[in-house]
């Protein structure tokens, strides 16, 4: 059974541009969430995705959106990218019952120039 | 609203010495708390969790946490230091709606 996958591993940007990044849930999850990590730092909250829809989410700007598919997988948009984009995005998946449990995936890289 | 706390960026140990990590919790309700320890480079790694039930947690690699209620804290713990054991720690708090909230992460180094 394959865990939690995003695509891509890494991406480098210019600032200005649009992102888009991809994450695949745990079989039997439905519920996807993002995050945040800066270098050095514990990652953020950035939103949830259950039943296609926004759950919930934390204090990101109106540029981070997302998506969710009806097979659950999930994509975060980042628009009119900054230099303080750049970190490492990470998917989180958890599956009914125990939403408190989350699954990571690897993550994907962001650097913006 | 739910925080937690990691009151040190970085923590120092000798190879062979006792470790610990520190993680205090806010939360309203039952707290599910998790450590996860992250490598240069790569993605978060599971270590443990308490959900409920035995406050000695025990986990990978030979990493215990305590979880103590009336101090709100969930202390990571490891009775002999691995150089291969310096990475970043991070603390979390999960919630039923499955939002985690993390701490800003504790740099463990160990030196030979």
């Amino acid at each position: 059974d394959a865990g939690v996958t995003q695509s891509p591993t890494h991406l480098i940007k210019t600032r200005g541009q649009q992102v888009t990044l991809r994450c695949s849930p745990k079989s039997g999850h439905d519920t996807v969430s993002w995050y945040q990590q800066a270098l050095g730092q514990g990652p953020q909250f950035i939103f949830q995705y259950y039943e296609e829809e926004e759950r919930q989410r934390g204090n990101f700007p109106d540029r981070f959106s997302g998506h969710q598919f009806p097979n659950y997988s999930s994509e975060l948009n980042v628009n009119a990218l900054l230099l303080g984009d750049s970190a490492l995005y990470l998917c989180a998946s958890s599956f009914p019952g125990a939403a408190y449990e989350q699954y990571f995936g690897p993550g994907t890289r962001l650097t913006v120039t | 609203a739910q925080s937690v706390a990691q009151p040190e960026d970085q923590v120092n140990v000798a190879e062979g010495n006792p470790l610990t990590v520190k993680c205090t919790y806010s939360v309203s309700g039952n707290p599910y708390l998790f450590w996860y320890v992250q490598y240069p480079n790569r993605g978060l790694q599971f270590l443990l969790k308490y959900i409920t039930g035995d406050n000695l947690v025990k986990g990978s690699y030979g990493f215990e946490a305590e979880f103590n209620k009336s101090q709100t804290s969930f202390h990571l713990k490891k009775p002999s230091a691995l150089v291969s054991d310096s990475a970043l720690y991070c603390c979390a708090v999960n919630t039923n709606a499955g939002k985690s909230t993390f701490g800003d992460g504790t740099t463990l180094t160990v030196k030979p």
